[in-house]
């Protein structure tokens, strides 16, 4: 079956950097992408990696390997406005994506 | 430009009552997709359309629920006879023909008592 893991939750201080991990397993494989939601909010797209290494977009950056089922999302200088649910989420094939519950981020001053 | 906008923003329905959710998609985006999330839980998957094709429909729960898109534009989520757990939080999503970024509405939050 189609399995997503990243951790529950995590807390960093304002002005640090942190890494978000994430885990997969899925039938197919088209892309894999995170998405920032606040509270009460829809998704936001941050990133997105289809081939293997590094892509950076000014604070944000996301990594992945293919061969490890494995991704991460790097956030530097945190700021409170960070703090948020982080989703991972693999596009399995033109339509369906399969998303990870979430890691909430807190930022402390 | 406007984004994806979704109607109603809040619902309250009894238990085996019928409701109807709409979405407004990006316009000139092909590509349309339903969720579901449950408090504390990443969207799940629902139905997939291509214009006006359904091509993926395997997250739907059941037959009760029913999505259309009959002009390739405006999709309708339909469930009907609610139960306490369709209760969640019913987001659209639209993307563009290469599909690298998919658009959220703001969702609707159906409470079904």
């Amino acid at each position: 079956g189609q399995n997503i893991d990243q951790p529950t939750e995590m807390t960093a201080t304002e002005g640090a950097i942190v890494q978000i991990n994430c885990t997969y397993q899925t039938s197919g494989f088209n892309g894999l992408f995170w998405y920032q939601q606040h509270a009460g909010e829809a998704p936001t797209f941050l990133s997105y990696n289809v081939l293997d290494g590094l892509e950076e977009k000014g604070r944000f950056s996301s990594f992945l390997s293919r061969s490890k089922g494995y991704s991460y999302l790097l956030l530097k200088e945190l700021q409170m406005k960070d703090s948020a649910s982080y989703l991972c989420a693999v596009r399995e094939n033109a339509g369906k994506s399969t998303f990870g519950d979430g890691t909430t981020l807190t930022v402390k001053p | 430009g406007a984004g994806v906008s979704q109607s109603p923003r809040y619902k309250v329905a009894k238990r085996g009552q019928d409701v109807a959710l709409r979405c407004d998609p990006i316009s000139g985006h092909v590509s349309l997709f339903w969720y579901q999330q449950a408090l504390g839980q990443g969207p799940e998957f629902l139905t997939y359309f291509q214009n006006e094709a359904q091509l993926d429909k395997s997250g739907l729960p059941s037959d009760r629920f029913f999505a259309e898109r009959p002009e390739g534009s405006v999709s309708t989520l339909k469930i009907q006879r609610t139960q306490q757990e369709d209760s969640a939080v019913y987001l659209c999503a639209s993307s563009s023909e290469n599909q690298e970024t998919q658009y959220f509405g703001p969702g609707t939050r159906l409470l079904v008592l």
